[in-house]
């Protein structure tokens, strides 16, 4: 359960504020991800870091800026969202980036942009 | 990219009850096979995950079985209990090249065992 943590659990936000996610895994992984969960919608991917290296960007808008500055360690940095970015953002760990390795949850932010 | 689809949305069976969620996908090369049980308020949890190169995966109650040919793998859940209540998801992989790859979500199906 502690694998992979992320920090604030729950964060509002208005739309012109800025603000960062934070997650960081404890389980020797390469490879970090974040992922947008909407209700009724399949979990998204927004980003994915391979050795602190950006090796994925989903088509997401630039409000969401993502950070690596370690292995262990992956940021998200939000600033003049829309109230439709409202979701539970997850961040996930594994040891690569393959697709065939298995992917670790964190607990995820909810966040309300009002 | 993949296309993951997942039925049914809901299901409800009565504590004791079997339950099977199905998934079906789209490309022939994905190989990796994951089922995740997420309760409400906490985050996805991996459950059983399955590779293609095997059929069938048990792992006490649970069990996972691919067919390769028809593109489809399934989740069956034996004696369900309340504490199996939540929402399940299956994926399945991209893979591009032997590094580069990511997994690819269905919707999700909500069980709810009732006592």
């Amino acid at each position: 359960e502690t694998g992979v943590t992320q920090t604030p659990r729950h964060l509002v936000m208005g739309m012109t504020n800025k603000k960062s996610l934070k997650c960081e895994q404890h389980l020797g992984h390469n490879a970090m991800y974040w992922y947008k969960q909407s209700a009724k919608k399949p979990l998204e991917l927004m980003f994915v870091y391979s050795l602190e290296e950006r090796v994925e960007n989903n088509s997401v808008p630039s409000r969401f800026s993502p950070e690596c500055p370690n292995s262990s360690h992956l940021f998200l940095h939000l600033h003049t969202l829309q109230p439709e970015d409202s979701a539970l953002y997850l961040c996930a760990s594994s040891q690569d980036h393959s697709g065939r390795a298995r992917q670790y949850f964190g607990p995820g932010t909810r966040l309300t942009v009002t | 990219g993949e296309n993951v689809e997942q039925h049914p949305s809901t299901l409800s069976v009565q504590e004791g009850d079997s339950a099977v969620i199905k998934c079906t996908y789209s490309d022939s090369a994905s190989n990796y096979f994951p089922w995740y049980k997420q309760e409400l308020g906490k985050r996805p949890q991996l459950i059983i995950d399955i590779r293609s190169n095997v059929g069938e995966k048990k792992d006490q109650r649970i069990a996972v079985t691919l067919n390769k040919t028809a593109k489809h793998f399934s989740l069956h859940i034996t004696e369900t209990q309340p504490e199996d209540s939540a929402v399940y998801f299956c994926a399945a992989s991209e893979v591009r090249g032997s590094t580069l790859g990511r997994l690819y979500f269905g919707r999700g199906t909500q069980l709810t065992v009732w006592p």
